[in-house]
């Protein structure tokens, strides 16, 4: 079956302690992406890759950092977490980056930072 | 982007049809108008999308005014799993910034049984 995963689904940390949330598709998808949703916000993209290797900033990129290594895999990653990322995260990906690619969403990581 | 105009909530009974509008008057001639939902508790969904014709697909039904400034959701027989919210999303050409989407509001959908 064609699926983004993500893990952990919930998360509860305590502020500073480094944690990874992975995600992972199994579409050979060119593009992948980091949205975060937050009440009234909407969805905002905190950084997408367009291949391996290739990373760039979205709108909300302060305190988050990813990797592309593997086509597969884009984890991100939060070095020193604080209370003010604690959201839910959809990590996304799509075949393309034209206007006629549809984009797939895991189903959501939700994070707690105390 | 191009904006977009939903309704901030529409109500369905089970087994009807269900008509979703959406208003984008100032799109360009090369933005496709996408269409997402999200079920609660879970990632957004890809349910159509097209450019200038009316489109078809297992989900849903597209139909896009003439001048493409309006279009409509058509989802044939609403069932209570399709309670969520829906966005109209304008996509243009270049991929937009980051190529990412830009999430409105949307339209929350209530089905009654």
């Amino acid at each position: 079956e064609a699926q983004v995963t993500q893990n952990p689904r919930y998360l509860i940390t305590v502020t500073g302690k480094k944690l990874t949330v992975t995600c992972s598709q199994n579409m050979n998808h060119e593009y992948m992406s980091w949205y975060r949703q937050d009440p009234g916000l909407g969805l905002r993209q905190i950084y997408y890759s367009m291949n391996v290797e290739v990373t760039d900033k979205g709108d909300v990129p302060e305190g988050y950092k990813v990797s592309r290594k593997e086509k597969r895999n884009f984890p991100l990653i939060l070095e020193s977490p604080s209370p003010n990322q604690t959201s839910l995260y959809f990590c996304a990906s799509s075949r393309g980056t034209g206007p006629t690619y549809e984009q797939y969403f895991g189903p959501g990581t939700r994070l707690t930072v105390t | 982007d191009a904006k977009t105009t939903q309704p901030n909530s529409m109500e369905s009974n089970e087994e009807e049809p269900v008509h979703l509008p959406c208003n984008h008057s100032t799109i360009s001639g090369t933005d496709y108008i996408h269409w997402y939902r999200q079920l609660p508790s879970q990632g957004p969904e890809y349910v159509i999308h097209g450019l200038t014709s009316n489109v078809n697909n297992r989900m849903a039904s597209l139909a896009i005014a003439e001048d493409r400034k309006s279009s409509t959701l058509i989802l044939h027989r609403a069932t209570l799993r399709d309670a969520a919210v829906y966005y109209c999303i304008l996509r243009g050409l270049s991929g937009g910034s980051n190529y990412k989407l830009t999430f409105g509001k949307g339209t929350l959908l209530t089905v009654n049984p």
